[in-house]
């Protein structure tokens, strides 16, 4: 079984100053890792993904996450809030295999972003 | 509009009543999931249809849940019997199928049973 922790509910932070949204998952074998972004009565909208590669992977809006195996996290990034970030963030996972199952997302309980001006 | 699109909006039912929750998929999609989505919870995978094709349902609670995509385009899911535990938004996403994984979700509907 697949399953993805999101321990903030909610992330205050002052525009301007860096941000960090914390994801951890657990899947067997290699993962796939996302984040989805909804913003107020809107879908919910696909942000980034960590496929290989590179530990480091840049999204919209200029939002990075850093993939780090030992720690089994996914954390969202960014070096500078703005107020337009404020939304609800979902990190996702799947695990790498074949199979008619192999496209279901499990996504986390969402942590709730707040850019104060 | 190029977006994906679901109605109702909102739907309120009688517990015991049957529901058809509608999703069109943006144009050319061949992926097409939905997802049960609870209040402060994340989206739960339901099912994935990839055209036609049902391809996973493990995700359906319970019997009473069906979906289908008869042409490969529109996707209705239909809840029997509905039970106040049915209550919540149900989440239409589709993706390209060379990009599965970025999908693009409708804004949902809101089922809510009395």
């Amino acid at each position: 079984a697949q399953s993805v922790a999101q321990p903030e509910d909610q992330v205050n932070v002052a525009e301007g100053n860096p941000l960090t949204v914390k994801c951890t998952y657990s899947v067997s074998g290699n993962p796939y890792l996302f984040w989805y972004v909804q913003y107020p009565n809107r879908g919910l909208q696909f942000l980034l993904k960590y496929i290989t590669g590179d530990n480091l992977v840049k999204g919209s809006y200029g939002f990075e996450a850093e993939f780090n195996k030992s720690q089994t996290s996914f954390h969202l990034k960014k070096p500078s809030a703005l107020v337009s970030d404020s939304a609800l963030y979902f990190c996702a996972v799947r695990a790498l295999y074949s199979g008619a199952g192999s496209y279901q997302l499990t996504f986390g309980k969402g942590t709730k972003l707040s850019v104060i001006p | 509009g190029a977006g994906v699109s679901q109605s109702p909006r909102y739907k309120v039912a009688k517990r015991g009543q049957d529901v058809a929750l509608r999703c069109d998929p943006i144009s050319g999609h061949v992926s097409l999931f939905w997802y049960q989505q609870a209040l402060g919870q994340g989206p739960e995978f339901l099912t994935y249809f990839q055209n036609e094709a049902q391809l996973d349902k493990s995700g359906l609670p319970s019997d009473r849940f069906f979906a289908e995509r008869p042409e490969g385009s529109v996707s209705t899911l239909k809840i029997q019997r509905t039970q106040q535990e049915d209550s919540a938004v149900y989440l239409c996403a589709s993706s390209l199928a060379t990009r599965v994984d970025e999908q693009f979700f409708g804004p949902g509907t809101r089922l809510t049973v009395l």
